[in-house]
């Protein structure tokens, strides 16, 4: 079966340090990948998507950046974080183009002082 | 947390109640709609999905409704209970597959609590 580890899954990181979250997926091959956020009392901004190794789309503009060194990792990083970072990081997936569910991990809470 | 309902939807329900949660949509061109279920502290949880070629689909316990014409999306569920409380999202997508790429948006959430 398939599963989606994240990590780690809670980070507090002082303003302007750097920010590494890793997502994997076990069980399938070729998934397409996505980054969430979520702010505290909102619905989920999708971020990053992702359809193969270091095919990155990204949905709007931020200081955060994602890759893709394997197929079924995707990562998610920034070089100097803001406080407006701080959020509840979701990374998902879905098993190909002709099925339209996502798969969530556990998410990864970032506060950032 | 992120489940905090300073601006989210609540419903309050009694255990062993129906509860029917709401969903109002913007895109004409969805053609797919997920309802997701989120407990604090977790990721979402896929609970029941319809495609635009259909106004009603069942699963255990849930059922979906679709309004077409209002663009609107409705989530039912029979017989609610404790474990039930968590924060309901929304979600559409243009297609379910092909240039869309999965990518869902989200509606605001609602807060659903269920009363022993």
């Amino acid at each position: 079966s398939q599963t989606i580890h994240q990590w780690p899954a809670t980070l507090v990181q002082p303003v302007g340090s750097p920010l590494s979250l890793e997502c994997t997926v076990e069980g399938t091959s070729n998934p397409n990948l996505y980054w969430y956020r979520q702010a505290a009392g909102r619905g989920l901004q999708l971020l990053f998507y992702s359809i193969g190794i270091d095919q990155i789309s990204s949905e709007v503009p931020q200081n955060l950046s994602a890759s893709r060194p394997q197929d079924r990792q995707f990562i998610l990083s920034s070089k100097k974080l803001l406080l407006s970072d701080s959020g509840f990081y979701l990374c998902a997936w879905r098993s190909g183009p002709h099925t339209g569910e996502l798969f969530f991990g556990e998410g990864s809470r970032l506060t950032v002082l | 947390g992120e489940n905090v309902g300073l601006h989210l939807p609540t419903l309050s329900v009694q255990e062993g109640d129906n509860s029917i949660i709401n969903c109002a949509y913007s895109n004409s061109a969805s053609d797919y709609f997920i309802w997701y279920k989120q407990e604090s502290g977790k990721g979402p949880q896929f609970i029941i999905d319809i495609r635009s070629n259909m106004d009603k689909r069942q699963g255990q316990r849930v059922t979906v409704l679709l309004n077409k014409t209002v663009k609107h999306l409705s989530l039912q569920i029979a017989a609610t209970q404790p474990g039930d409380s968590a924060v309901y999202f929304c979600a559409e997508t243009p297609s379910a597959g092909g240039t869309s790429y999965g990518k869902l948006t989200f509606g605001q959430g609602t807060i659903l609590t269920v009363h022993p």
